[in-house]
Formats: C-alpha cells, sequence, structure tokens
C-alpha cells in the first residue's frame, strides 16, 4: 500500500522565519511528487517534481525531490502571515493505467507576526 | 476560468438518508478522484476514474457507498444510508496527463461538508 508520511504534524513560526517542511513516501512506480497549499478551502498546487536534485522555486517556496532516499522537502524563506495554511505532500504511483495520487495528513504551519 | 465545481457545497443530513454529491470535472480532464477529508485522517482517496472508467474504489465502504460517472461532465458520490461518522469534507478533483509526460496534477473543487446527525 502506497504511503506517505509528513513532518512535522505542525510548526509555529515568526514572520520572516525560514521553515522546511518534510515528505517521505514509499509507492509502487513512483511517478512524481506534489505539494500543494491548503488555507481555508480546497488545496492549490504550489509543485510538481519529478527528477532527483531538481529544485524547483516560486518566490520564496522551493523543493528538492530525493528518488533515492525516498523524501521531498519544501522550504518557505522570510515566512509572511499569509503562508499560514496545511501543506500538503501526495505521490502519483501505481500500475499500468491505475496511477493515483496518494496524499500524507499535512503540515500546519502557523506564521505568526 | 477552468475549474471543478461541486454541489452542494454544504449539506446536514439526518442519520440514515441517502446524501448524493456531484462533481464536474475542469472539460477535458480524463481523471476524476473522490476524497474525504477529517481531522483524523487527512485527505482519503475514496474512488477514481479515468475516461470515466472506475479503476479503484478500495477506499470506500462498498456497502454504503458508490461512486460512478454517467458521462464525462458528472461524476457523483452517494452514500446510502448515511451515518454520523461519514460526517467530512468530500472533495473531487480531476486532472489530466501533461501533454509528453505520464504525470497528472490534481485540480481540487471547493468540497462538499458534509454533517450527519
Amino acid at each position: 500500500e502506497d504511503k506517505v508520511v509528513q513532518s512535522p504534524l505542525s510548526l509555529v513560526v515568526h514572520e520572516g522565519d525560514t521553515v522546511t517542511l518534510n515528505c517521505s513516501y514509499e509507492v509502487t512506480n513512483f511517478r512524481s511528487l506534489l505539494w500543494y497549499k491548503q488555507e481555508k478551502k480546497a488545496p492549490t498546487f504550489l509543485f510538481m517534481l519529478t527528477s532527483s536534485g531538481i529544485e524547483k522555486k516560486s518566490g520564496r517556496l522551493s523543493s528538492i525531490l530525493d528518488k533515492k532516499e525516498l523524501f521531498s522537502i519544501l522550504n518557505i524563506t522570510a515566512t509572511q502571515t499569509g503562508d499560514s495554511a496545511v501543506y500538503l505532500c501526495a505521490v502519483e504511483g501505481g500500475g499500468g493505467s491505475n496511477y493515483k495520487l496518494t496524499f500524507g495528513k499535512g503540515t500546519l504551519l502557523t506564521v505568526n507576526p | 476560468d477552468a475549474r471543478v465545481t461541486q454541489t452542494p457545497r454544504h449539506k446536514v443530513t439526518e442519520m440514515g438518508q441517502e446524501v448524493t454529491m456531484r462533481c464536474q470535472p475542469i472539460l477535458g480532464h480524463n481523471t476524476v478522484f473522490w476524497y474525504r477529508q477529517t481531522m483524523m485522517q487527512g485527505l482519503e482517496l475514496l474512488a477514481y476514474f479515468r475516461n470515466r472508467a472506475p479503476l479503484d474504489d478500495s477506499g470506500m465502504p462498498k456497502d454504503r457507498f458508490s461512486a460512478e460517472m454517467p458521462d464525462a461532465t458528472l461524476a457523483t458520490l452517494k452514500i446510502q444510508p448515511s451515518e454520523p461518522r461519514d460526517s467530512a469534507v468530500y472533495f473531487c478533483a480531476s486532472g489530466s496527463p501533461r501533454t509528453g509526460l505520464m504525470n497528472t496534477e490534481a485540480f481540487f473543487g471547493q468540497g462538499t461538508r458534509l454533517t450527519v446527525v
């Protein structure tokens, strides 16, 4: 059974801090790893990573995938209160046409002013 | 602005009643997922379809849950009879492999918040 484990489960920081969120996984026939941000409503897509060592960046957010050690990290620099959200890691995997997205339980990030 | 549309947004029902949730995927997407989100379990995959064919519904309690995709613009999730433990937010997501790639990113609807009393 595919498994995605995120840590920490929750994190409280002050504005301006840098945070690192972790995601480890076990999946059959890995295809990609995705990061989502969930505020009050639906998860919104942040990154998709498919190859090791490729760092994806979007402003203050960046992410790296290590396919050998089966983990990814999401970094947020110079955090702002608007970064407060649940960050979800998902892995796409499976055999044949049966590939699916399996999510971790998320990391709740709270950024205080 | 393409989006996944779910109805209803909120539903309060009594135990034992039938609940039907609907999802309109983004036009052209060939994959539809149904997830249930609770504080304890996070996002759990209930079922998913590719090109309208059901691929995996092992995450669903089969005796009370059913998922169908009668056409490319509509996916449904039914619970009959509903129980208080079904209270959760139910998300539909759709996606399609990126051009030239096999990878799929899923776009989520706003969810249906179900409360069974």
